[in-house]
């Protein structure tokens, strides 16, 4: 049971607008910045975006992120096949003095 | 940049020890926050611990108190996660994760940038 729920499946077809969710709480993304990561089929998972809203260099402007109050979204516009892939987000959490995910999120492209 | 490279694939019996290596470049080591993460087969991410060379200090998730060492090794840039008493249930791809950026020292400031490619450790008598 992951600290941060987020939906295990988000679909969408070509040039589509997706959001994923991330919830959590005070001790968490209440106060915390908030990270998200993606993780191709067989490979590590890799640094999609940090601080919340901000974009590593690479990755498109197709990104965005947003948090409010205890919760957090990702995102993908202009929807593309490689975007599949599973996206996870993270925090710290103030309580477990720890970093917490959520359990992933698989983006399918129809 | 930095680059993380880690060993190779284990088999362990239930009840030993594993200790997993990750060889790190492109930067000062020393100043490098190094944190473990796991990842079941089919499952999330698992934040398991984390040390800073620079401080000789590592703090562990409650989970794994007791029962997993992180270090590391200025000499070799090497950073090494040591998981006992072994079980069926540690059975995973274990990721060793470089803490961005190197100035922040407050561990909830950074981001988890880059990501070791990753070793699989199956348990299994």
């Amino acid at each position: 049971q992951s600290v941060l729920t987020q939906p295990p499946s988000a679909s969408g077809t070509p040039g589509q607008r997706v959001t994923i969710s991330c919830s959590g709480s005070n001790s968490n993304i209440g106060n915390n910045y908030v990270h998200w990561y993606r993780q191709l089929p067989g490979t590590a998972p890799n640094l999609l975006m940090y601080k919340n809203n901000e974009r590593p260099s690479g990755v498109p402007d197709r990104f965005s992120g947003s948090k409010s109050g205890t919760s957090a979204s990702l995102a993908v516009s202009g929807l593309r096949s490689e975007d599949e892939a599973e996206y996870f987000c993270a925090t710290w959490d103030d309580t477990l003095s720890g970093w917490v995910f959520g359990g992933g999120t698989k983006l399918t492209v129809l | 940049q930095v680059q993380l490279v880690q060993s190779g694939a284990e088999v362990k019996k239930p009840g030993s020890s594993v200790k997993v290596s990750c060889k790190a470049s492109g930067g000062t080591f020393s100043n490098f926050a190094i944190n473990w993460v796991r990842q079941a087969p089919g499952q999330g991410l698992e934040w398991m611990g984390g040390f800073v060379p620079i401080f000789g200090a590592a703090n562990y998730a409650q989970k794994f108190q007791g029962r997993v060492s992180i270090t590391a090794d200025i000499s070799t840039s090497t950073a090494y996660m040591d998981l006992s008493s072994l079980k069926s249930e540690d059975t995973a791809v274990y990721y060793c994760v470089h803490r961005a950026p190197d100035t922040v020292v407050v561990p909830k400031r950074g981001w988890f940038d880059p990501w070791g490619q990753g070793t699989l450790i199956t348990v299994s008598s």
